[in-house]
């Protein structure tokens, strides 16, 4: 099975600019969780989409939002971006039907300027 | 609040040593366990994984993990590192059964040859 994609890869944008990063899942999973990574916070929980369906929510700004749409492919948006926000996004799909293992895809990331 | 640490931040070892890196958290209820390793370069890859059962587990090349329920911890141990274990380890917690997460600061492990 191919892995989870993510893409763009990398982005550079400037400050107050908005981004959408997407994100491909495994065939067949349907839930998608979306991490940020920086070197200072190290990796911490966005959100977590099944069946279009906000399930779970990390502790970020209403300036981060996500969305998944029927084929459980999933999005990640950014208004308004600040210096801060540059980090590694990592995308990660599971089954979404119980405790499972999350795999993770290779990342976006992201510069502001 | 509920965390996970991971006492050792930078690790460097000799090919042939072995390796303990701490991995302890502050759940009180149901825990699911991991530990995923990212190697240079590339995406994060799981290590193992502790749902239930054996508390002693064991996943790929020749890692393993313990899981002491009275002590909050996952430690993770391999008896003999090679070169190519050189990367960085992240304990991480899922916790009641929930859909997220919630990662150490993670370790950077550095073997010479």
């Amino acid at each position: 099975k191919a892995g989870v994609t993510q893409t763009p890869r990398y982005l550079i944008k400037t400050r107050g600019q908005q981004v959408t990063l997407s994100c491909s899942p495994i065939s067949g999973h349907r839930s998608v969780s979306w991490y940020q990574q920086t070197p200072g916070q190290g990796l911490q929980f966005l959100f977590e989409y099944f069946s279009e369906t906000q399930r779970n929510k990390g502790n970020f700004p209403g300036r981060f939002s996500g969305r998944q749409f029927s084929n459980s492919r999933s999005e990640m948006n950014v208004s308004t971006l600040e210096l801060g926000d540059s980090a590694l996004y990592l995308c990660a799909s599971s089954p979404g039907t119980g405790v499972e293992t999350q795999y993770f895809g290779p990342g976006t990331r992201l510069l502001v300027l | 609040a509920q965390s996970v640490s991971q006492h050792n931040h930078h690790v460097i070892l000799s090919e042939a040593a072995s390796l303990e890196l701490g991995c302890n958290y502050s759940y009180g209820g149901t825990v699911n366990l991991f530990w995923y390793v990212q190697y240079p370069g590339q995406h994060l890859q799981l290590l193992l994984k502790y749902f239930s059962g054996d508390p002693l587990v064991k996943g790929i090349k020749g890692f393993e993990a313990e899981f002491i329920k009275s002590k909050f911890s996952f430690n993770l141990r391999k008896p003999s590192v090679q070169w190519s274990d050189t990367a960085e380890y992240f304990c991480a917690v899922n916790a009641d059964s929930g859909y997220a997460l919630n990662f150490g600061k993670g370790t950077s492990l550095l073997v010479t040859p």
